[in-house]
């Protein structure tokens, strides 16, 4: 099993250019999640979803989107990337049999995005 | 708000000198308290899961304590293998969505 995996693993971007993040995973979890690690700031969680069709708003939301068109892909969008984006993106999967068990998490290795 | 805490930011040890990260938390209807490893430039790592005041989980030279307020991860005799930034991370709200604290980073000098 490959488990989370993540493309590309790393992005330049210009201020206003537009970019989706892929997500797959094989583990045929129902939860998936986008964070973002900036350094001092820590994991901080953008969108997630709790199955195929379905997203829903994390902490930092705003100046992304999300699409979970089929259950093992999770997509992350930037419509028009700022400075203020550049950061390391990463997603994970969970199981979703109790609220207590989705903490367990599975992340991938990350994407690198820069935007100048 | 939920919070989460850990101290120290950095902590320096040489190969076999015990010692302890602390995780102090505050959250509206614990959902779990979880410890992840992540190594440079990799995603973080699953360790372990407390759910209740005065559970242990252990592994390898790592055992992780749970209190009302706060988690310790120990580590006995650490190795040089075990430098990397250890994450806590609390699970609240109606989904059980992760609070993660900022981190710390152990180097363990051999």
């Amino acid at each position: 099993n490959a488990g989370v995996t993540q493309t590309p693993k790393f992005r330049v971007l210009k201020t206003g250019q537009s970019m989706t993040l892929l997500c797959a995973q094989d583990m045929n979890h129902e939860y998936m999640y986008w964070y973002r690690q900036d350094p001092g700031m820590g994991l901080r969680l953008i969108h997630y979803s709790v199955g195929e069709g379905t997203t829903a708003k994390g902490e930092v939301p705003d100046g992304y989107n999300v699409s979970r068109l089929k259950k093992q892909n999770f997509l992350l969008g930037l419509e028009s990337a700022a400075p203020s984006q550049t950061s390391v993106y990463f997603c994970a999967s969970s199981y979703s049999r109790t609220t207590s068990r989705r903490g367990e998490q599975y992340f991938g290795p990350g994407t690198r995005l820069t935007v100048t | 708000e939920d919070q989460v805490t850990q101290s120290p930011e950095a902590l320096r040890l040489q190969e076999g000198e015990s010692s302890s990260l602390n995780c102090s938390y505050t959250v509206s209807g614990l959902r779990g308290l979880f410890w992840y490893r992540q190594d440079p430039g990799k995603g973080p790592e699953f360790l372990f899961t407390l759910y209740s005041a005065g559970e242990e989980k252990e592994k390898e030279r790592l055992k992780a304590t749970l209190t009302k307020k706060e988690s310790f991860l120990h580590i006995t005799a650490p190795k040089p293998e075990d430098s990397a930034t250890y994450l806590c991370a609390v699970g609240g709200g109606s989904q059980g969505n992760l609070i993660f604290g900022k981190g710390t980073k152990l180097s363990v000098k051999p």
